[in-house]
Protein backbone atom coordinates (compact mmCIF):
# COMPACT_ATOMS: atom_id res chain seq x y z
CA UNK A 1 0.00 0.00 0.00
CA UNK A 2 1.28 4.03 -0.64
CA UNK A 3 2.14 5.20 2.64
CA UNK A 4 1.57 8.67 0.86
CA UNK A 5 -1.62 8.95 -1.57
CA UNK A 6 -2.00 12.30 -3.58
CA UNK A 7 -4.86 12.01 -5.94
CA UNK A 8 -4.77 15.47 -7.38
CA UNK A 9 -2.27 15.47 -10.13
CA UNK A 10 -3.52 19.29 -10.98
CA UNK A 11 -5.10 21.72 -9.43
CA UNK A 12 -5.97 25.08 -10.70
CA UNK A 13 -6.81 28.70 -8.31
CA UNK A 14 -7.54 31.87 -9.13
CA UNK A 15 -5.42 34.46 -7.66
CA UNK A 16 -6.35 35.40 -3.98
CA UNK A 17 -7.88 32.52 -3.74
CA UNK A 18 -7.84 30.09 -1.05
CA UNK A 19 -6.63 26.49 -2.16
CA UNK A 20 -6.52 22.93 -0.71
CA UNK A 21 -4.24 20.11 -1.75
CA UNK A 22 -5.11 16.86 -0.49
CA UNK A 23 -2.82 14.28 1.18
CA UNK A 24 -3.82 11.03 2.73
CA UNK A 25 -1.55 8.64 4.56
CA UNK A 26 -1.17 5.45 5.90
CA UNK A 27 0.61 4.12 9.31
CA UNK A 28 -0.28 2.21 12.16
CA UNK A 29 2.85 3.87 14.08
CA UNK A 30 1.07 6.50 16.47
CA UNK A 31 3.94 8.65 16.52
CA UNK A 32 4.57 10.18 12.96
CA UNK A 33 5.92 13.30 11.43
CA UNK A 34 3.58 14.96 8.23
CA UNK A 35 5.71 17.27 5.81
CA UNK A 36 4.72 19.30 2.92
CA UNK A 37 7.46 20.40 0.10
CA UNK A 38 7.11 23.04 -2.71
CA UNK A 39 8.99 22.68 -6.02
CA UNK A 40 8.67 25.83 -8.64
CA UNK A 41 9.77 25.47 -11.81
CA UNK A 42 13.33 25.98 -11.10
CA UNK A 43 13.19 22.52 -9.01
CA UNK A 44 14.74 23.25 -5.86
CA UNK A 45 12.45 21.66 -2.73
CA UNK A 46 10.81 24.10 -0.19
CA UNK A 47 10.19 22.75 3.17
CA UNK A 48 7.04 24.68 3.83
CA UNK A 49 5.05 23.03 7.22
CA UNK A 50 5.49 20.26 9.48
CA UNK A 51 2.78 18.32 11.88
CA UNK A 52 3.42 15.88 14.45
CA UNK A 53 0.90 13.11 15.50
CA UNK A 54 0.75 14.24 18.55
CA UNK A 55 0.21 18.27 17.48
CA UNK A 56 -3.05 19.14 18.89
CA UNK A 57 -3.51 21.94 16.86
CA UNK A 58 -3.08 22.68 13.08
CA UNK A 59 0.41 23.94 11.94
CA UNK A 60 0.14 27.26 10.62
CA UNK A 61 3.15 29.04 8.65
CA UNK A 62 2.14 32.36 7.30
CA UNK A 63 -0.17 31.84 4.50
CA UNK A 64 0.12 27.87 4.93
CA UNK A 65 -1.96 25.70 7.02
CA UNK A 66 -2.48 22.47 7.49
CA UNK A 67 -5.69 20.74 7.44
CA UNK A 68 -4.89 17.57 10.36
CA UNK A 69 -7.71 15.03 10.44
CA UNK A 70 -6.19 11.97 12.23
CA UNK A 71 -9.25 9.80 12.34
CA UNK A 72 -9.16 10.22 8.51
CA UNK A 73 -5.82 9.69 8.04
CA UNK A 74 -5.35 13.02 6.23
CA UNK A 75 -3.16 16.19 6.11
CA UNK A 76 -4.47 18.95 3.49
CA UNK A 77 -2.09 21.56 2.69
CA UNK A 78 -4.14 25.09 2.67
CA UNK A 79 -2.81 28.02 1.38
CA UNK A 80 -4.50 31.01 1.36
CA UNK A 81 -4.41 34.17 -0.55
CA UNK A 82 -2.74 32.21 -3.53
CA UNK A 83 -0.26 33.98 -5.12
CA UNK A 84 1.45 33.79 -8.94
CA UNK A 85 4.20 32.72 -7.03
CA UNK A 86 2.84 29.51 -5.91
CA UNK A 87 2.69 27.86 -8.92
CA UNK A 88 4.75 24.80 -8.33
CA UNK A 89 4.48 20.80 -7.65
CA UNK A 90 3.74 20.42 -4.21
CA UNK A 91 4.85 17.48 -2.60
CA UNK A 92 3.17 15.49 0.82
CA UNK A 93 5.95 13.46 3.00
CA UNK A 94 5.92 11.05 6.23
CA UNK A 95 7.79 9.81 8.05
CA UNK A 96 7.39 7.38 10.98
CA UNK A 97 8.75 6.83 14.43
CA UNK A 98 9.35 2.82 13.69
CA UNK A 99 11.07 3.57 10.65
CA UNK A 100 13.19 6.99 11.15
CA UNK A 101 15.11 6.98 8.63
CA UNK A 102 12.73 6.33 5.86
CA UNK A 103 11.25 9.88 4.40
CA UNK A 104 7.86 8.97 2.04
CA UNK A 105 7.11 10.81 -0.21
CA UNK A 106 3.57 11.17 -2.46
CA UNK A 107 3.44 11.79 -6.15
CA UNK A 108 2.94 15.53 -5.77
CA UNK A 109 0.37 17.95 -6.91
CA UNK A 110 0.89 20.28 -9.69
CA UNK A 111 -0.81 23.96 -8.67
CA UNK A 112 -1.33 26.24 -11.30
CA UNK A 113 -2.48 29.96 -10.19
CA UNK A 114 -4.67 31.97 -12.59
CA UNK A 115 -4.24 35.93 -12.40
CA UNK B 1 18.22 29.65 0.92
CA UNK B 2 17.69 25.78 2.74
CA UNK B 3 21.63 26.59 3.60
CA UNK B 4 22.27 23.19 1.95
CA UNK B 5 24.68 23.36 -0.70
CA UNK B 6 25.41 21.30 -4.05
CA UNK B 7 27.57 21.24 -6.66
CA UNK B 8 27.70 21.58 -9.48
CA UNK B 9 24.42 22.90 -10.76
CA UNK B 10 24.26 21.24 -14.23
CA UNK B 11 26.81 18.25 -15.14
CA UNK B 12 26.70 17.32 -18.85
CA UNK B 13 28.67 13.98 -19.75
CA UNK B 14 28.37 11.14 -21.98
CA UNK B 15 27.56 7.21 -21.49
CA UNK B 16 29.95 5.05 -19.69
CA UNK B 17 31.69 8.09 -18.05
CA UNK B 18 31.80 8.52 -13.77
CA UNK B 19 30.81 11.85 -12.07
CA UNK B 20 31.03 12.83 -8.56
CA UNK B 21 27.93 14.98 -6.81
CA UNK B 22 28.93 17.43 -3.81
CA UNK B 23 26.68 18.45 -0.97
CA UNK B 24 27.25 20.41 2.40
CA UNK B 25 24.84 19.92 4.65
CA UNK B 26 23.37 23.00 6.86
CA UNK B 27 25.38 23.84 9.81
CA UNK B 28 25.02 21.92 12.73
CA UNK B 29 23.24 18.77 10.24
CA UNK B 30 25.08 15.37 11.00
CA UNK B 31 22.67 13.56 8.47
CA UNK B 32 23.25 13.80 4.35
CA UNK B 33 20.83 11.92 2.06
CA UNK B 34 20.54 11.28 -1.60
CA UNK B 35 17.61 11.51 -3.95
CA UNK B 36 17.21 11.14 -7.47
CA UNK B 37 14.19 12.34 -8.90
CA UNK B 38 13.08 11.80 -12.65
CA UNK B 39 9.76 12.11 -14.49
CA UNK B 40 9.18 8.58 -14.65
CA UNK B 41 9.74 7.43 -11.30
CA UNK B 42 9.45 10.53 -9.20
CA UNK B 43 11.36 11.36 -6.18
CA UNK B 44 13.48 8.10 -5.12
CA UNK B 45 15.90 7.66 -1.81
CA UNK B 46 19.04 6.35 -2.47
CA UNK B 47 20.80 6.32 0.47
CA UNK B 48 21.09 8.37 4.10
CA UNK B 49 24.52 8.80 5.73
CA UNK B 50 24.73 10.11 9.68
CA UNK B 51 27.78 11.72 11.60
CA UNK B 52 30.29 9.77 8.82
CA UNK B 53 28.23 6.38 8.70
CA UNK B 54 25.44 4.71 5.91
CA UNK B 55 22.37 4.92 8.06
CA UNK B 56 19.92 3.67 5.41
CA UNK B 57 19.76 2.60 1.79
CA UNK B 58 17.21 3.25 -0.66
CA UNK B 59 16.85 2.00 -4.23
CA UNK B 60 20.39 2.86 -5.27
CA UNK B 61 22.18 0.98 -8.06
CA UNK B 62 25.36 -0.57 -7.53
CA UNK B 63 27.22 1.67 -10.12
CA UNK B 64 26.55 4.40 -7.32
CA UNK B 65 28.02 4.66 -4.00
CA UNK B 66 28.61 7.65 -2.06
CA UNK B 67 30.15 8.94 1.52
CA UNK B 68 30.43 11.32 4.18
CA UNK B 69 33.48 12.81 5.29
CA UNK B 70 34.69 14.03 8.39
CA UNK B 71 33.67 17.95 7.65
CA UNK B 72 30.28 16.09 7.30
CA UNK B 73 29.89 17.09 3.35
CA UNK B 74 29.08 14.17 1.15
CA UNK B 75 29.28 12.99 -2.33
CA UNK B 76 27.95 10.88 -4.40
CA UNK B 77 29.41 8.72 -7.08
CA UNK B 78 27.84 7.57 -10.38
CA UNK B 79 30.01 5.13 -12.77
CA UNK B 80 29.11 3.69 -16.15
CA UNK B 81 26.99 6.33 -16.72
CA UNK B 82 23.87 5.53 -18.68
CA UNK B 83 20.73 7.40 -20.50
CA UNK B 84 18.40 6.56 -17.94
CA UNK B 85 20.90 8.00 -15.28
CA UNK B 86 19.54 11.63 -16.32
CA UNK B 87 17.81 13.31 -13.46
CA UNK B 88 18.05 15.67 -11.13
CA UNK B 89 20.09 14.72 -7.84
CA UNK B 90 18.90 16.24 -4.70
CA UNK B 91 20.88 15.83 -1.17
CA UNK B 92 19.33 16.99 2.16
CA UNK B 93 20.36 17.32 5.91
CA UNK B 94 18.40 17.02 8.89
CA UNK B 95 19.40 17.83 12.19
CA UNK B 96 19.54 13.81 13.60
CA UNK B 97 19.16 10.22 12.45
CA UNK B 98 15.77 9.84 12.00
CA UNK B 99 12.96 10.43 13.64
CA UNK B 100 9.26 11.71 12.96
CA UNK B 101 10.25 15.34 13.84
CA UNK B 102 13.83 14.90 11.88
CA UNK B 103 12.84 17.50 9.18
CA UNK B 104 14.67 17.39 5.97
CA UNK B 105 15.93 20.28 4.04
CA UNK B 106 16.91 19.88 0.46
CA UNK B 107 19.87 20.89 -1.44
CA UNK B 108 19.14 23.30 -4.90
CA UNK B 109 19.92 19.87 -6.54
CA UNK B 110 22.18 19.02 -9.31
CA UNK B 111 20.92 17.79 -13.05
CA UNK B 112 22.95 15.52 -14.86
CA UNK B 113 22.31 14.49 -18.66
CA UNK B 114 23.62 11.53 -20.23
CA UNK B 115 24.02 11.67 -23.72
Amino acid sequence: AQKITQTQPGMFVQEKEAVTLDCTYDTSDPSYGLFWYKQPSSGEMIFLIYQGSYDQQNATEGRYSLNFQKARKSANLVISASQLGDSAMYFCAMRESSTGNQFYFGTGTSLTVIP
Amino acid sequence: DSGVTQTPKHLITATGQRVTLRCSPRSGDLSVYWYQQSLDQGLQFLIQYYNGEERAKGNILERFSAQQFPDLHSELNLSSLELGDSALYFCASSALAGGPSDTQYFGPGTRLTVL
